[in-house]
This record gives structure tokens, sequence and C-alpha cells, in this order.
């Protein structure tokens, strides 16, 4: 079955700096990838997605990139901000099939 | 429009009890889905309901079930409660399948079991 791993768990950065999560996945017939956002005791949510007949997307800050041939992607983000501090989540989902969250990865940016 | 709702946010069981929580999706919305949160095992996905046929299922126990209603409203209940299923049960609504477009979560449900 799908499987979606998440690197890094952790991730602490200089406000300014650049940030990127990077995510592998196990089912070639993946197609859809969202990338979720959940503050410090709120819910998650979506912050931008990529299919697989799209190879770069980007809003504002944040960029994802995905490469079907490795079976992975990544979200980028631009210039960080202490608002970016978050836990980001990729996901991973196929035809007909289960959406599956990688683990997490928690993103600290310092002032 | 009404988030997604759920209820209750918070409540303790003991070993062996069962639970039932709710989750009221955004108007419109046809997809639940189900998802475990703890620290460092991220978000599991439990089951995803659609127009009130389960659509897929995680690697959870029959311990876990679900249902969803006419008017897309889902139920999940876990019997036997053991000591490891304290979590923070989440549900997220979609208008049409979880895997094809934005998922509205809700705040969740937190489990403890005593």
């Amino acid at each position: 079955g799908e499987n979606v791993e998440q690197h890094p768990s952790t991730l602490s950065v200089q406000e300014g700096d650049s940030a990127v999560i990077k995510c592998t996945y196990s089912d070639s017939a993946s197609n859809y990838f969202p990338w979720y956002k959940q503050e410090l005791g709120k819910r998650p949510q979506l912050i931008i997605d990529i299919r697989s007949n799209v190879g770069e997307k980007k809003d504002q800050r944040i960029a994802v990139t995905l490469n079907k041939t490795a079976k992975h992607f990544s979200l980028h983000i631009t210039e960080t901000q202490p608002e970016d501090s978050a836990v980001y989540f990729c996901a991973g989902a196929g035809e007909g099939g289960k959406l599956i969250f990688g683990q997490g990865t928690e993103l600290s940016v310092k002032p | 429009k009404a988030g997604v709702t759920q209820t209750p946010r918070y409540l303790i069981k003991t070993r062996g009890q069962q639970v039932t929580l709710s989750c009221s999706p955004i108007s419109g919305h046809r997809s639940v889905s189900w998802y475990q949160q703890t620290p460092g095992q991220g978000l599991q996905f439990l089951f995803e309901y659609f127009s009130e046929t389960q659509r897929n299922k995680g690697n959870f126990p029959g311990r876990f079930s679900g249902r969803q209603f006419s008017n897309s409203r889902s139920e999940m209940n876990v019997s036997t409660l053991e000591l490891g299923d304290s979590a923070l049960y989440l549900c997220a609504s979609s208008f049409e399948t979880a895997n094809t477009g934005e998922l509205f979560f809700g705040e969740g449900s937190r489990l403890t079991v005593l």
C-alpha cells in the first residue's frame, strides 16, 4: 500500500533563511500531493498541492517540486518568518486511493 | 459557512470501555475522513466515507469502526479501549473524495484512556 516518508522530523532556521522539507512515496500510481500546515493547538490547513502532471508549483514564498521518476516531492519556503513556525505534513494519494500523510516536520524559525 | 464540527472535544475513558465520536462536515461536502494524531506518528489514516459508503480503510484493528449518515455526518467508534488509543482524533471533510482536493479539518476530539 501507499507509504509516505518525510524528512527531517525537526528543522530550525534563522528568520530570512530558506527551509526545505522532503518526502518520498512508495506507490507509483500516486498522483496528488498536498502539504498541510498545523500551528500549535490548531487544525491542519492546506497550504499548497501539486498533481503528477506538474513538476513545480509556486505560491508567493512557498513552492513544491515533484520528481515522479524518483518518487519524491519537496516543500520550499523562502524568506522564512517567525509565523512560518509550525508542523508541516506532506501527503500522497493515488486514483481511488487513501490520502496518506508523512510523519510531519516541526519547523522553528528563530528571529 | 460553518466549518467542520467535532464532538465531544475532550473525553476520558477507562480501558475496556467504548467511545463514539461525531463529525459534522461542511455543508455540501460528501467525503469524511478520519485520522488519529499522536506525537511522533503524524496523521494516521483510519477510514474515509463518501456518500455513506466506506471508500477506504487504514491499517487499524477491527475495534475501530465508522459510518456515515445520509446527511454526510459521520461517527467513529472504538470498542474495548486500550491505553494506546489515547490520541487526538481528527476528521476532515471534502467536497469530492479525499484524494482529489482540499481537506477541511475539525478541531479534533482528544481521547484519554486511563
